[in-house]
């Protein structure tokens, strides 16, 4: 089974800074990569992912994230942060050959200070 | 199109009581699954299927039970709740043809407490 580590539980900064979210999967085989945001009280929301192709992935609302195989991360970073993006960060990997069972990280809390 | 719908939003039980937690998706998705979400622990599968008739358990299956007998609908039901049950539980679900290319869709949750 794949295991996900978030290194960070919470991430304070400020707002119009830059931010970077740090994921790491363990196993080294084929993954699908994802990253979910939960805003408070509400359900998780796919923010962007990762299935093959260009190594960098881009969301609407200005995060990005990089697969990077050989240090099995796919950390997720915004160059200037807004309040409105406070919220749980989810990491999560599904192996490419069962596809669908997802394993979570932990979460990371981002909270911007105005 | 509600996507991912779960009822009730709330529910407050007694040890020992059992319950169903509601879940049904109108994308016509062949996966479903169960979370719950604890501080600190991120999201935990409880249980999954794959298709109508077919269930399995996942990394914390122990006091819940699931069925399958149609696409839409996918139940989680407490035999005997405890309060280490207390958490947020979430249903989601997702394509096998890959058409959305394995994304998980989410439900809002319910928040349970066993006192």
């Amino acid at each position: 089974a794949q295991s996900v580590t978030q290194l960070d539980s919470q991430v304070p900064v400020f707002e119009e800074a830059p931010v970077e979210l740090r994921c790491n999967y363990s196993s080294s085989v084929s993954v699908y990569l994802f990253w979910y945001v939960q805003y408070p009280n509400q359900g998780l929301q796919l923010l962007l992912k990762y299935l093959s192709g260009s190594t960098l992935v881009k969301s609407i609302n200005g995060f990005e994230a990089e697969f990077n195989k050989s240090q099995t991360s796919f950390h997720l970073r915004k160059p200037s942060v807004h309040i409105s993006d406070t919220a749980e960060y989810f990491c999560a990997v599904s192996d490419v050959h069962t596809g669908n069972q997802f394993y979570f990280g932990t979460g990371t809390s981002l909270t911007v200070i105005p | 199109n509600a996507g991912v719908t779960q009822t009730p939003k709330f529910q407050v039980l007694k040890t020992g009581q059992s319950m169903t937690l509601q879940c049904a998706q109108d994308m016509n998705h062949e996966y479903m699954s169960w979370y719950r979400q604890d501080p600190g622990m991120g999201l935990r599968l409880i249980h999954y299927s794959v298709g109508a008739g077919i269930t399995d358990q996942g990394e914390v299956p122990n006091g819940y039970n699931v069925s399958r007998s149609t696409t839409e609908d996918f139940p989680l039901r407490l035999l005997s709740a405890a309060p280490s049950q207390t958490s947020v539980y979430f249903c989601a679900s997702s394509s096998l043809s890959g058409g959305s290319s394995y994304e998980q869709y989410f439900g809002p949750g319910t928040r349970l407490t066993v006192t």
